[in-house]
């Protein structure tokens, strides 16, 4: 059964580099079908998605968070992690690591099937 | 481009049907097929109900249905519960990288 758990510091300074951690279990992260991606979710803004990395290491990112986004893939460690550069309070929300399925897949293509649980980040001084 | 347009709320009695809709442009809804809806209840991740605009995972009830028209997808819940009080989000692919999440919608079942 696939899992994922985000892992990282829930306060992070004005200025400086998000960074989280997911780990996948039950499934490699070699799995041709899947994209291993990142989500968040403001308080009363809904969610967004950031972005997502395929084991190839191929990543596409939200055209609107783009510039200050890297994410990468560890397949020795089975896990996949988010940096987000120059943080202000707005980047505060729980972010949550996701499955997306590929878009060539032949089923639940395109959709976000398995989530973690999800972790809060506050950006603050 | 902008998230997809969901109303903030919608309400129903147990039994009765709701639709929630999910209104994007010719650039996302109305071109491409991968339209998914989400379920989140109070302090839960999200969880998928519905993929590819009509189909459901295994293990989600068949009174959960998708379609779309134009630049429009719809989520119907019939036979509502008080379980599926929560909030429901779709999500519309709008080409190259870009995967949009609508607004999110609060179902009170009263």
């Amino acid at each position: 059964q696939l899992q994922l758990q985000e892992s990282g510091p829930g306060l992070v300074k004005p200025s400086e580099t998000l960074s989280l951690t997911c780990t996948v279990t039950g499934d490699s992260v070699y799995n041709s079908d899947s994209y291993w991606g990142w989500v968040r979710q403001t308080p009363g803004n809904g969610l967004e998605s950031i972005g997502s990395i395929y084991y190839t290491g191929k990543t596409y990112y939200s055209p609107f968070l783009n510039s200050r986004v890297t994410i990468s893939v560890d397949t020795s460690k089975n896990q996949f992690s988010l940096k987000l550069s120059s943080v202000t309070a707005t980047d505060t929300a729980v972010y949550y690591c996701a499955r997306h399925v590929s878009q060539s897949a032949t089923t639940a293509a395109g959709a976000f099937d398995i989530w973690g649980q999800g972790t809060m980040v506050t950006v603050s001084s | 481009q902008s998230a997809p347009t969901q109303p903030a709320s919608v309400s129903g009695s147990p039994g009765q049907s709701i639709t929630i809709s999910c209104t994007g442009t010719s650039t996302d809804v109305g071109t491409y097929h991968l339209v998914s809806w989400y379920q989140q209840h109070p302090g839960r991740a999200p969880n998928l109900i519905i993929y590819e605009g009509t189909k459901r995972p295994s293990g989600v009830s068949n009174r959960f249905s998708g379609s779309k028209s134009g630049n429009t997808a719809s989520l119907t819940i019939s036979g509502l519960q008080t379980e599926d009080e929560a909030d429901y989000f779709c999500c519309a692919y709008a080409g190259g990288s870009t995967w949009l999440f609508g607004g999110g919608t609060k179902l009170t079942v009263v």
